[in-house]
């Protein structure tokens, strides 16, 4: 079945970066693009950005612009997530997901990762 | 981008119907047909309900259905069960930043 399976819990201190990890099984890896979104404790759903498996290009929100890289691994099914200069607001649960060129759907998702950010 | 307007919350019966709305602008729900449901339950990862304004992916029971009227998608659930008290958002493309969510709506089953 096709499943997505995301790397550990992390924690960070101010400034430090992170890079989550997402690894694709049951379909063909670069026939789809793999989105991030991230939930804050307590609150709504934020998309991050969207990675095409196929040839790498990318879209990221405008407010990560800068401080968010998303990167594949086609030997490995693998997409990443790193981002930088991390701030207490960015305490979150990280999710990829896979999608399509469109933006129309989200399915299947990753069990999320917890990245907390404390001094 | 401002996050589409979800109620932020929704109750019925077991067996009742209820619907959750969602409204955009002409720049993301009401100017194309990619506007997406997903159901969390707490500590789980979102699952997708409905995809493309209307269409259920497989597995996915008929009792979920969705629409859209100008700038605002509606997700109904017939015939509640208590399996369906969850949280509940919608998704949409945007010609500006390409995907934005709804706030969220929590809904209890009574």
């Amino acid at each position: 079945q096709v499943q997505l399976v995301q790397s550990g819990a992390e924690v960070k201190k101010p400034g430090a970066s992170v890079k989550v990890s997402c690894k694709a099984s049951g379909y063909t890896f670069t026939s789809y693009g793999i989105s991030w979104v991230r939930q804050a404790p307590g609150q709504g759903l934020e998309w991050m950005g969207w990675i095409s498996a196929y040839n790498g290009n990318t879209n990221y929100a405008q407010k990560l612009q800068g401080r968010v890289t998303m990167t594949t691994d086609t030997s490995t099914s693998t997409a990443y997530m790193e981002l930088r200069s991390l701030r207490s607001d960015d305490t979150a649960v990280y999710y990829c997901a896979r999608g399509s060129t469109s933006f129309n759907w989200f399915d299947p998702w990753g069990q999320g990762t917890l990245v907390t950010v404390s001094s | 981008q401002s996050a589409l307007t979800q109620p932020a919350s929704v109750s019925g019966s077991p067996g009742q119907s209820i619907t959750i709305s969602c409204t955009g602008t002409s720049s993301d729900v009401g100017g194309y047909n990619y506007v997406s449901w997903y159901q969390q339950h707490p500590g789980k990862a979102p699952k997708l309900m409905i995809y493309e304004v209307s269409n259920r992916p497989s597995g996915v029971s008929n009792r979920f259905s969705g629409s859209k009227s100008g700038n605002t998608a509606s997700l109904t659930i017939s015939g509640l069960q208590a399996e369906d008290e969850a949280d509940y958002y919608c998704s949409s493309y945007t010609s500006s930043s390409f995907v934005v969510f709804g706030g969220g709506t929590k809904l209890t089953v009574l």
